[in-house]
């Protein structure tokens, strides 16, 4: 089976940095990604990582270290449209499956 | 392009009713994945498909049929409606590790 853990809700300041954990627990994982929604929204593709180490695009990073079964997304220079909910998920087989997602409240 | 499109926008059912959600996307992929998202409860894998012709089980399959006639198309079925698949649906396709949702269906169930 596979599950994934990651915090329910974060809150950040404007311009701040803030990072949003996922751990996992699954068998045949071989990549981690990142998505994005806001409210009323459908999901969008933010980032993946198939092999240890940090990806970076823009703003936003992810980082995966297989041997601790963990992963994470750095938000940097945080703006209000920032305000959304954050999914990890672990692409297994030929599945994709979604933690519960992170609520993400920035503070001006 | 339209990318991934769902329809209906909107849905009322009755319990014991049946209908047909489907999705459409005009970017050849071959795979593609039917969720439901709850409040709390992120987004569970009801089915998906690797190809046309194919369907598979995801996390929560049961109440729920699909079928991969065309390539560009994956209809989820609801045979009888109950009041627990209440639920907005989205649809995605994938290329390689990315995938594209579409704007989903608000399904509600009384």
């Amino acid at each position: 089976g596979q599950s994934l853990e990651q915090p329910s809700e974060v809150t950040a300041v404007e311009g701040a940095i803030v990072q949003i954990n996922c751990t996992y627990q699954t068998s045949g994982f071989y990549g981690l990604s990142w998505y994005q929604q806001h409210d009323g929204g459908a999901p969008t593709f933010l980032s993946y990582n198939g092999l240890d180490g940090l990806e970076e695009t823009g703003r936003f990073s992810s980082f995966l270290s297989r041997s601790d079964s963990y992963g994470y997304l750095l938000l940097q220079e945080l703006q209000m449209k920032d305000s959304a909910s954050y999914f990890c998920a672990v692409h297994r087989d030929d599945k994709i499956i979604f933690g519960k997602g992170t609520r993400l409240h920035i503070l001006p | 392009n339209a990318g991934v499109t769902q329809t209906p926008k909107f849905r009322v059912l009755k319990t014991g009713q049946s209908m047909t959600l489907l999705c459409a996307q005009d970017m050849n992929h071959e795979y593609m994945y039917w969720y439901r998202q709850d409040p709390g409860m992120g987004l569970r894998l009801i089915h998906y498909s690797v190809g046309e012709g194919t369907t598979a089980k995801g996390e929560v399959p049961d109440g729920y049929n699909v079928s991969r006639l065309k390539k560009q198309n994956f209809l989820l079925g609801l045979e009888s409606a109950a009041p627990s698949q209440t639920s907005v649906y989205f649809c995605a396709s994938s290329w390689h590790d990315e995938q594209y949702f579409g704007p989903g269906t608000r399904l509600t169930v009384t």
